[in-house]
């Protein structure tokens, strides 16, 4: 089945820096490559997505790039703020009608005002 | 995007006691739903996946027995947890729609 590293573990930056998550997948079939944050108690939000038919994807201050034959993606946060810090989480899976993701481990986001 | 709503968000029960735990799809009809468990600091683990119409399919390690799952209809499904004891206290949570829309999310604590 599908593995799904992730790292770092814990990210510290001061507001205004960027941040930087990367995460690696084992199942070269994988074709949909979803990021979610997850603030404490809460449930994860979906806040970025990239398909395996383009290599990077922007929506304001974030950023998700994705190399497919190296197998690995990463989320940019530039900007950072302290309503930044969270936990987030990345996921690949096949995508389709059977689609199941799975998980990296998580980063634990910290923005220091 | 889509809604996902979860219902209870907080439950404490007895050990031996069983709960239920429903996971609805406001806006649009799901034929496939997930179920986590997440453990504090620690990443979404996958329990089943719950077919509307047909039996859930488990995680290895995963009890079918202690953990049902139904999936009645295209925006319902349920996940029960039997005989709870202390050790099933956790976070759960469902998803649905293929972006993985989340439920708010079920703290369960078992005295």
């Amino acid at each position: 089945g599908e593995n799904v590293e992730q790292h770092p573990s814990t990210l510290s930056v001061q507001e205004g820096d960027s941040a930087v998550i990367k995460c690696t997948y084992s199942d070269s079939a994988s074709n949909y490559f979803p990021w979610y944050k997850q603030e404490l108690g809460k449930r994860p939000q979906l806040i970025i997505d990239i398909r395996s038919n383009v290599g990077e994807k922007k929506d304001q201050r974030i950023a998700v790039t994705l190399n497919k034959t190296a197998k690995h993606f990463s989320l940019h946060i530039t900007e950072t703020q302290p309503e930044d810090s969270a936990v987030y989480f990345c996921a690949a899976s096949m995508g389709g009608g059977s689609y199941i993701p799975t998980f990296g481990r998580g980063t634990s986001l910290i923005v220091h005002p | 995007g889509a809604v996902v709503s979860q219902h209870p968000s907080r439950v404490i029960c007895k050990s031996g006691t069983s709960v239920k735990i429903e996971c609805r799809s406001l806006d649009f009809q799901a034929t496939t739903m997930f179920w986590y468990r997440q453990f504090p600091k620690q990443s979404l683990m996958l329990m089943a996946t719950s077919n509307e119409g047909s039996k859930a399919t488990y995680e290895q390690g995963v009890e079918k027995d202690k953990f049902l799952i139904n999936h009645a209809s295209l925006t319902l499904s349920t996940l029960t947890v039997t005989s709870a004891h202390p050790e099933d206290s956790s976070f759960y949570i469902c998803s649905a729609g293929r972006e993985a829309f989340f439920g708010q999310g079920t703290r369960l604590t078992v005295v």
